[in-house]
């Protein structure tokens, strides 16, 4: 069973940086084909797809936030890290991380989001 | 870039109806888009991949379709537990991902 769960700040104030901490178990980066994404909802929007890191290393990011975002892996932890840097308030929603395999690179297993809010 | 639009906006229905819902791609994105559900304080749940490949656990009720440009999620006779906001999703020029801006799927 795949299991996944952000962790990080519920308050940012604007202009900080945002690291967000995705934990999993079910499945290694280790493993070729694997990939773990970060997708984003703010008030009132669609889902937002941020960032995507796979097995080897790979990494992608939506072209709107490519100078803001970083996505890093440490297979050791089984864990996957973002960080948006520059946030405003309209960085404020719920960040997800989820599961992404390239044989369907469709998103099959999420965590339960967290919720950020950027404010002074 | 490619956009992917969904119709329609909102989507009226009682339950045991039909519905079909619309995801338009401004170019081909072969059959590389999938539909996710999405409810009030829940994670959004994969339904449907590859166009029409039912994720696991899903029920039969729920079944894609299309290629290139036009794509439909029909949802044979609705459970109350349906009633969400849906969205598609498409892999193109590859490493591209982006979700289109949703259905939402409410009770009539």
């Amino acid at each position: 069973q795949i299991t996944l769960k952000e962790s990080g700040p519920a308050l940012v104030k604007p202009t900080q940086t945002l690291t967000l901490t995705c934990t999993f178990s079910g499945f290694s980066l280790r493993t070729t084909g694997e990939g773990v994404g970060w997708i984003r909802q703010t008030p009132g929007k669609a889902l937002e797809w941020l960032a995507i890191v796979f097995w080897d290393d790979d990494k992608r990011y939506n072209p709107s936030l490519r100078n803001r975002l970083t996505v890093t892996k440490d297979t050791s932890k089984n864990q996957v890290v973002l960080t948006l840097t520059t946030v405003d308030p309209v960085d404020t929603g719920t960040y997800y991380c989820a599961h992404s395999p390239t044989v369907t690179v469709a998103f099959d297993a999420w965590g339960q989001g967290t919720l950020v809010t950027v404010s002074s | 870039d490619i956009v992917l639009t969904q119709s329609p906006a909102t989507l009226s229905l009682s339950p045991g109806e039909r519905a079909t819902l619309s995801c338009r791609a401004s170019e081909s994105v072969s059959t590389y888009l999938a539909w996710y559900q999405h409810k009030p304080g829940q994670a959004p749940r994969l339904l449907i991949y590859e166009a029409s490949k039912r994720a696991t656990g899903i029920p039969a009720r729920f079944s894609g379709s299309g290629s290139r440009t036009d794509f439909t999620l029909t949802i044979s006779g609705l459970e109350p537990e349906d009633f969400a906001v849906y969205y598609c999703q498409y892999r193109a020029n590859w490493p591209l991902i982006s979700f289109a801006q949703g259905t939402r799927l409410e009770i009539k």
